[in-house]
């Protein structure tokens, strides 16, 4: 079964520094999201990518945040300056059409 | 915005036992509702997809009933086992959402007893 792949799947920062959070979402989905939980709270919408382009962004999605899609596989989040409350399960998802979502296994990000 | 709430939080029961999950969301306008598992410390697994137009889904041990006029979806699981155990966890996106991101339930903790 196809599946959205994820790397790393554990990063350590140092705060202040920039990350890179890196998703390979399944070839023929068109639509592209980043999740976020922080431990033991819910999973939160970050950003939905359509058509080469953020469709919707969430209040957390700040300036410090961004995405792109380099070379049409790969989808990246890019965190500028990370805090320490960037601390969190990073998930990528993708789908097509009105499908459900299929998720990454995530990226645990610590910011120390 | 969807508010999307799951009761129980966390629920305890013996092996073999059914049992089920609840699900509620304050806006009906959604395109489906989609149940995941999610054990401690990984990703979501998706378990049940159900369309707006449908109300069930099964798949082997577990059924997925979908009401849309009453924003309720309830996940019944059949003679529970073990390997049962994790989180469960509904999401709803909304209909004129143009992203179409979910809103996920706090989920529900299962632990089945051997």
């Amino acid at each position: 079964e196809p599946e959205v792949t994820q790397t790393p799947s554990h990063q350590v920062t140092q705060m202040g520094q920039e990350v890179i959070l890196r998703c390979v979402p399944i070839s023929n989905h068109l639509y592209f999201y980043w999740y976020r939980q922080i431990l033991g709270q819910k999973v939160e919408f970050l950003v939905s990518f359509y058509n080469n382009e953020i469709s919707e962004k969430s209040e957390i999605f700040d300036d410090q945040f961004s995405v792109e899609r380099p070379d049409g596989s790969n989808f990246t989040l890019k965190i500028r300056s990370t805090k320490l409350e960037d601390s969190a399960m990073y998930f990528c998802a993708s789908r097509v059409g009105t499908d459900g979502y299929t998720f990454g296994s995530g990226t645990r990000l610590t910011v120390v | 915005k969807q508010e999307v709430t799951q009761i129980p939080a966390a629920l305890s029961v013996p092996e073999g036992e059914n049992l089920v999950l609840n699900c509620s969301f304050t806006d009906s306008a959604i395109y489906n509702l989609q149940w995941f598992r999610q054990d401690p410390g990984k990703g979501l697994t998706s378990l049940l997809l159900i369309q707006s137009s449908q109300r069930e889904q099964t798949s082997g041990r577990l059924n997925a009933s979908l009401d849309k006029s009453s924003g309720r979806s309830t996940l019944y699981i059949a003679a529970s086992q073990p390997g049962d155990s994790a989180t469960y966890l509904c999401a709803v996106p909304l209909r004129g959402n143009t992203g179409n991101q979910f809103y996920f339930g706090t989920g529900t903790s299962l632990t089945v007893i051997p």
